[in-house]
C-alpha cells in the first residue's frame, strides 16, 4: 500500500520569497509521483511527475521537485514566489509494479498564501 | 484535443433525491477514475473504469452509489437518496490503455449541494 503526507497545512510567504512545499511518501513498489496544484473552485492541474529518470524535476510556472530515494521525500519549491501561486497544493503517489493504470493516492493537500 | 468533460459543473439536490454526475474522456481514453473531496479534503479514489467494466471499486460507499461507464456515451456516476453528508466536489479523471507512469487527466469536477 502506498501513502503520502504533506507536512504543512498550510505555507505563507512573501511574494517574490522562495517557496518549499514538503511531502513524503510511502510505498512499497518504485512510486510515480506527483504534484497538482488546484486554484479555488477550479479543477487540478499537474505541475510536474517524477517518472523514474531524473530525480530533479522541473514542472511549470517555475516550480520543481526532488525526488529524494533515501529520505522518500518529494518536495515541491519554486526560487520566487507570485501572487498567482497562491492555491492548494496535492502530493501525489502512484504504485505501478506492472505497468498497468492505477488509482492515485493523495496527500491532504498545502494551502499556499503569499503575502504582498 | 478537448480535456475531460463533466457536467453538470455544479448540481443541487433535496435529500432524498438522486444525482447523476457524468463524465467524458479524453478522446482516445480508455481508462475513467472517480473521486470525491470533502470540504478542506484531499481527493479520494473512489472508483475505476474501462468500458463497461468495474476494475476496482474499493473506495466507493457500499450504499447508494453506482458506476458505469458504457460501450457509447459517458461514465456516470450515481448516487441515490442523496444526503447532506455527500456534498462535495467529484472529480473524474482519464488515462490512455497503457498510461505512461499512470499520470492521468482531470476534469474541472462536480460540485454537490444536498440541502
Amino acid at each position: 500500500a502506498q501513502s503520502v503526507t504533506q507536512l504543512d497545512s498550510h505555507v505563507s510567504v512573501s511574494e517574490g520569497t522562495p517557496v518549499l512545499l514538503r511531502c513524503n511518501y510511502s510505498s512499497s513498489y518504485s512510486p510515480s509521483l506527483f504534484w497538482y496544484v488546484q486554484h479555488p473552485n477550479k479543477g487540478l492541474q499537474l505541475l510536474l511527475k517524477y517518472t523514474s529518470a531524473a530525480t530533479l524535476v522541473k514542472g511549470i510556472n517555475g516550480f520543481e521537485a526532488e525526488f529524494k530515494k533515501s529520505e522518500t521525500s518529494f518536495h515541491l519549491t519554486k526560487p520566487s514566489a507570485h501572487m498567482s501561486d497562491a492555491a492548494e497544493y496535492f502530493c501525489v503517489v502512484s504504485v505501478d509494479p506492472n505497468f498497468g493504470n492505477e488509482k492515485l493516492t493523495f496527500g491532504t493537500g498545502t494551502r499556499l498564501t503569499i503575502i504582498p | 484535443n478537448a480535456g475531460v468533460m463533466q457536467n453538470p459543473r455544479h448540481l443541487v439536490r433535496r435529500r432524498g433525491q438522486e444525482a447523476r454526475l457524468r463524465c467524458s474522456p479524453m478522446k482516445g481514453h480508455s481508462h475513467v477514475y472517480w473521486y470525491r473531496q470533502l470540504p478542506e479534503e484531499g481527493l479520494k479514489f473512489m472508483v475505476y473504469l474501462q468500458k463497461e467494466n468495474i476494475i476496482d471499486e474499493s473506495g466507493m460507499p457500499k450504499e447508494r452509489f453506482s458506476a458505469e461507464f458504457p460501450k457509447e456515451g459517458p461514465s456516470i456516476l450515481r448516487i441515490q437518496q442523496v444526503v447532506r453528508g455527500d456534498s462535495a466536489a467529484y472529480f473524474c479523471a482519464s488515462s490512455p490503455l497503457y498510461a505512461a507512469n499512470n499520470e492521468q487527466f482531470f476534469g474541472p469536477g462536480t460540485r454537490l449541494t444536498v440541502l
